[in-house]
């Protein structure tokens, strides 16, 4: 049950895309669509941003996309905004339901 | 409205118990497995245990199988995780968390601190 491997930081200018990556292995990220983003401002709860992968809940504006590829899954932020500046975490099915993972966590900041 | 509030945190000493709980509303309880995921100060979130809708199956993580319980009552709308043989390292924000293979509703958490 190690940990996902998702970068410590990634920084943009405002209007900028940034792409966060999630690394994962073939029990979790590599066999399961079930792949989920999460976004935390200092003092919040976590908010889901992207689940199954690649949908978007409603009310999520759509410059938050996501995508996978092998063991590693990937969140992109595009045009990006000063509200955007937080911690970000994705989240696998590990098997062995109710098991999950999550990834250690990334802070995006906004130049 | 739809929302989870947990409580039952505090204070507690290094291999002394604390049982949380997580109170839902808004929506209809046993449609949903339900977790426990924490965050330590400062670091990350880790997930802590889960349930399944109607209790049966449960799973937890490594770090904490073997001393915590979790389990639920449906006719009460509550999530519970009784914690035993605390250590230090078990300090941390406690949230609860309702579950689609995705967590879309989350409470504010529960502060639990281990220390003597």
């Amino acid at each position: 049950q190690s940990a996902l491997t998702q970068p410590r930081s990634v920084s943009g200018s405002p209007g900028q895309s940034v792409t966060i990556s999630c690394t994962g292995t073939s029990s979790d990220v590599g066999t399961y669509n079930y792949v989920s983003w999460y976004q935390q401002h200092p003092g919040r709860a976590p908010k889901l941003m992207i689940y199954d992968v690649t949908k978007r809940p409603s009310g999520v504006p759509d410059r938050f996309s996501g995508s996978k590829s092998g063991n590693t899954a990937s969140l992109t932020i595009s045009g990006l905004q000063a509200e955007d500046e937080a911690d970000y975490y994705c989240c696998s099915y590990a098997g062995s339901y109710p098991h999950f993972v999550f990834g250690t966590g990334t802070k995006v900041t906004v130049l | 409205e739809v929302q989870l509030v947990e409580s039952g945190g505090g204070l507690v000493q290094p291999g002394r118990s604390l049982r949380l709980s997580c109170a839902a509303s808004g929506f209809t309880f046993d449609d949903y497995a339900m977790h426990w995921v924490r965050q330590a100060p400062g670091k990350g979130l880790e997930w802590v245990s889960g349930i399944s809708w109607n209790n049966g199956r449960t799973g937890y993580a490594d770090s904490v199988k073997g001393r915590f319980t979790i389990s639920r009552d449906n006719a009460k709308n509550s999530l519970y995780l009784q914690m035993n043989s605390l250590r230090a390292e078990d300090t941390a924000l406690y949230y609860c968390a309702r579950e689609l293979w995705y967590f879309d509703l989350w409470g504010r958490g529960t502060l639990v601190t281990v220390s003597s």
